[in-house]
């Protein structure tokens, strides 16, 4: 089973601060992850897969890069409505189908 | 724009099966695989398994033991059946769209269904 590890837990934010969040795989997943939002109470939302391609309808300061192992969602210049927990997940290594633990922005 | 609406019993007793439905809007249903993850109180995310209109399924090997997912053409739905359940099991449980048959993400997820487990 491929481990998907994020980090940090939880990141302290500003409105307008550049964030990035990072998800380490145990093993090479090539360019299979993808990225989640999940704001309370509701169910994640696909923002990135494939590393790099944003989903229909995500904003251009949400980008996403690495390889590999090592991966970044970066957000350019958060807004309010950027908070929530974003989780990483592969789909190279299967089954099972595995996700990260999540990172949570909250407000600083 | 598909939507995706989960139904069943928001309680289940230890040791019983949890049935759950999820209803697709738009007659996609035969065009797409289709997933069940669930997310524990609390905890992050957790994926079942999918289902195919075809009769293909593949699950979690750690739940394969108690998993069943079918899709029914004729009703636009596709389903879980998880036996022997314990309070472990509780959790919210999510029915998702995977997006294709090459690239396993999930691009569209119904609002969820909190199922407990408890006498």
């Amino acid at each position: 089973e491929t481990v998907m590890t994020q980090s940090p837990a939880t990141l302290s934010v500003s409105p307008g601060d550049r964030v990035t969040l990072s998800c380490r795989a145990s093993q090479s997943v090539k360019n299979l992850l993808a990225w989640y939002q999940q704001k309370p109470g509701q169910a994640p939302r696909l923002l990135i897969y494939g590393v790099s391609t944003r989903a229909t309808g995500v904003p251009a300061r949400f980008s996403g890069s690495g390889s590999g192992t090592d991966f970044t969602l970066t957000i350019s210049s958060l807004e309010s409505e950027d908070i929530a927990v974003y989780y990483c997940q592969q789909c190279n290594d299967w089954p099972p189908i595995t996700f990260g633990q999540g990172t949570r922005l909250e407000i600083k | 724009q598909a939507q995706l609406q989960e139904s069943g019993p928001g309680l289940v007793k230890p040791s019983e099966t949890l049935s759950l439905t999820c209803s697709v809007s738009d007659g996609s249903i035969r065009n797409y695989y289709w997933s069940w993850i669930r997310q524990s109180p609390g905890k992050g995310l957790e994926w079942i398994g999918f289902a195919h209109y075809s009769g293909s399924t593949n699950y979690d090997p750690s739940l394969r033991s108690r998993v069943m997912m079918s899709v029914d053409t004729s009703k636009n739905q596709f389903s879980l059946k998880l036996t022997s359940v314990t309070p472990a099991d509780t959790a919210v449980y999510y029915c998702v769209r995977v997006y294709s048959s090459s690239y396993w993400y999930f691009d569209l997820w119904g609002h969820g269904t909190l199922v407990s487990v408890s006498s």
